[in-house]
């Protein structure tokens, strides 16, 4: 079975910029997250998606936002890039909302200039 | 508040000597916890998960973790330290208030020395 798989692997942008990156989950997992990994803050958590909802957020303000299509992948926009938002972005799969073992992707490695 | 501590932030060892990374939890209920592992510039890794079935889990690559309810401890060990190990540890605690979430450790660095 394929793994997470996560695109682009690595971006540059320039501040001011928008970005989406894009998550396929495992087959059949139906449960998406998205988190942050900075040296600075460790990794955070940005959002969880099921059934094209979201079902929880992080602490992080409204520029990031997400969405959950019907086959369950999933995309993270960012807009109004920050120096800050240099950062890899880890999306990660998982069954359902169960508290089920979450399987990580490759990440996706942004740096804003 | 539910939470994962762990210990140390670094670890160096000899390869061939054993491995101990520290985890304590708090959690006001029965945790599931994980430990993941992330080599550099590659995604999360899972290693084991502790889910309240047996209290010693083995995991991958010859990692095993205890879980120690009177301790609120999960500490990941490793009879044999191998070059290859030498990556960052995540230790991780699933917790529900309403809908569960993934709390990480702070993670640790191991050095494997040769």
């Amino acid at each position: 079975k394929a793994g997470v798989t996560q695109t682009p692997r690595y971006l540059i942008k320039t501040r001011g910029q928008q970005v989406t990156l894009s998550c396929s989950p495992i087959s059949g997992h139906r449960s998406v997250s998205w988190y942050q990994q900075t040296p600075g803050q460790g990794l955070q958590f940005l959002f969880e998606y099921f059934s094209e909802t979201q079902r929880n957020k992080g602490n992080f303000p409204g520029r990031f936002s997400g969405r959950q299509f019907s086959n369950s992948r999933s995309e993270m926009n960012v807009s109004t890039l920050e120096l800050g938002d240099s950062a890899l972005y880890l999306c990660a799969s998982s069954l359902g909302l169960n508290g089920e073992t979450q399987y990580f992707g490759p990440g996706t490695r942004l740096l804003v200039l | 508040a539910q939470s994962v501590t762990q210990l140390d932030s670094h670890v160096s060892v000899s390869e061939g000597t054993p491995v101990l990374l520290r985890c304590n939890y708090s959690s006001s209920y029965s945790p599931s916890l994980f430990w993941y592992v992330q080599h550099p510039n590659k995604g999360l890794q899972l290693l084991l998960k502790y889910t309240s079935a047996a209290t010693l889990v083995k995991g991958i690559n010859g990692f095993e973790a205890e879980f120690k309810k009177s301790e609120t401890s999960f500490h990941l060990t490793k009879p044999s330290a191998h070059m290859s190990d030498a990556a960052e540890y995540f230790c991780v605690v699933s917790v529900s208030s309403g809908t569960y979430k993934y709390i990480f450790g702070t993670g640790t660095r191991l050095k494997v020395l040769a």
